[in-house]
């Protein structure tokens, strides 16, 4: 299957800085990305979506100024998490939609952010 | 909204056991469900999909089949291996253009020698 990386897989910062978190599609085009945040023993949940030259469209409750989303190529978005609290702590997970394989997801392995 | 219901874990088997591992779901319309799994350190892949009722998903030795009247997908296996130790996750799509998944919260496989 394709392949999605993350960089980086974990990062500890301080309370008030930003984080940057990167999403690449190796060996496909993601037109559409998404992006998940997963908490200790629960379910990944949908962050925003991702497509290529536009906005980003968040889901309800999700801080569009505090999850900075940037999509500018057909391999790479980003995820910048402003002015970090203890409470982002958590497993943030990205996948990417290949259109020429059936629509499926294909994830990337994660990072691990801890803020303190 | 859509949701995905999998049971409490974790389950912890030894090799050779019989797996099953319990999914129900709510969605509107005809939603295509999915299992995913997650080996220690490595990203979510699939590992089958069924896109309509009645039809079973398969893949290394896993199986899946879509019950509408009941909504569940329930994943079982015949004989685990220690290697199938991870993390599975149910999920569904909508129909359509709506590629969004939902996840159920994942259960913990630790298959013993």
């Amino acid at each position: 299957g394709a392949v999605v990386s993350q960089h980086p897989s974990w990062v500890i910062c301080k309370s008030g800085t930003s984080v940057k978190i990167e999403c690449r599609s190796l060996d496909f085009q993601a037109t559409t990305m998404f992006w998940y945040r997963q908490f200790p023993k629960q379910s990944l949940m949908l962050m925003a979506t991702s497509n290529e030259g536009s906005k980003a469209t968040y889901e309800q409750g999700v801080e569009k100024d505090k999850f900075l989303i940037n999509h500018a190529s057909l391999t790479l978005s980003t995820l910048t998490v402003t002015s970090a609290h203890p409470e982002d702590s958590s497993f943030y997970i990205c996948s990417g939609l290949d259109r020429a394989n059936l629509n499926e997801q294909f994830f990337g392995p994660g990072t691990r952010l801890t803020v303190l | 909204g859509n949701s995905v219901t999998q049971m409490e874990g974790p389950v912890t088997l030894s090799e050779e056991a019989f797996l099953t591992i319990n999914c129900t779901y709510t969605a509107t319309g005809y939603p295509s469900l999915f299992w995913y799994v997650q080996y220690p350190g490595e990203g979510l892949q699939l590992l089958l999909k069924a896109t309509k009722a009645d039809d079973k998903g398969s893949n290394k030795g896993f199986e899946a089949t879509y019950r509408k009247e009941t909504t569940s997908f329930h994943l079982e296996k015949g004989s685990v291996q220690v290697s199938d130790s991870a993390v599975y996750f149910c999920a569904l799509s909508g129909t359509g253009a709506n590629s969004k998944l939902t996840f159920g919260k994942g259960i913990t496989l630790s298959v013993r020698p």
